[in-house]
């Protein structure tokens, strides 16, 4: 009975490097979310993605970050050209739908360290 | 100011003890409150999901929410070792787009 799996648990990337952390998402969960968080503050939303389509990237800036979720295989977040700022740990959530009768589950997260 | 506040602790109890945690929001549009906790190097975990005012009791946990005073608590009744971790209060107004508390600091000293 998986829950939301994230890999790599920890990513070490140099400045300028490419980054990307994957999401599987909940066994029938079809809406994908990406979240950051960095110590001291609260989950900042990033991202929201249904399957081959993204709702909502308003939370994600433009340049540099993207999102997918294909149809098969896991959701990608992919950070590029990184800089020390995007050092922070980034929680991938699902949902069975995007009503609140069905609330999000975070996987463990992957912890993104830019030298 | 912040949508949301949360008190960052730590917050040192003995075991046993009811504990309390409080967040304070100004967006009187939230309707949907829940508790997450996170254990360290771990994601959150929910715990309580509460839909406008009221309590909810979910075995040693009651979420109460008043909206009157825009304040939300979460009481842990017993506390245990177990339950040292950081807990995460959100809300929505009904939107996948919640909003999070940056999580107060909890430690249940044996």
């Amino acid at each position: 009975n998986a829950g939301v799996m994230q890999n790599p648990r920890h990513l070490v990337r140099r400045r300028g490097q490419e980054a990307r952390l994957r999401c599987s998402p909940m066994k029938g969960h079809s809406h994908v979310y990406w979240y950051r968080q960095l110590p001291e503050e609260g989950l900042k939303f990033m991202v929201y993605l249904q399957k081959e389509n993204i709702i909502d990237e308003s939370g994600m800036p433009k340049e540099r970050f993207s999102a997918e979720f294909p149809k098969e295989g896991p959701s990608i977040l992919r950070i590029q050209q990184v800089v020390r700022g995007d050092s922070a740990a980034y929680f991938c959530a699902s949902s069975s739908a995007d009503g609140l009768d069905s609330p999000l589950h975070f996987g463990n997260g992957t912890r993104l360290t830019v030298t | 100011q912040k949508e949301v506040e949360q008190d960052p602790g730590p917050l040192s109890v003995p075991e046993g003890a009811i504990v309390s945690l409080n967040c304070t929001y100004s967006n009187s549009a939230f309707q949907y409150f829940m508790w997450y906790r996170q254990y360290s190097r771990k994601g959150p975990e929910l715990l309580m999901y509460t839909y406008s005012s009221g309590n909810k009791e979910d075995g040693r946990f009651t979420a109460q929410v008043d909206k009157s005073s825009k304040y939300i608590s979460l009481f842990i009744r017993d506390s245990q070792p177990s339950d040292s971790a950081t807990y995460l209060c959100a809300m929505t107004s009904g939107t996948y787009k919640y909003i999070f508390g940056t999580g107060t600091r909890l430690k249940v000293l044996a």
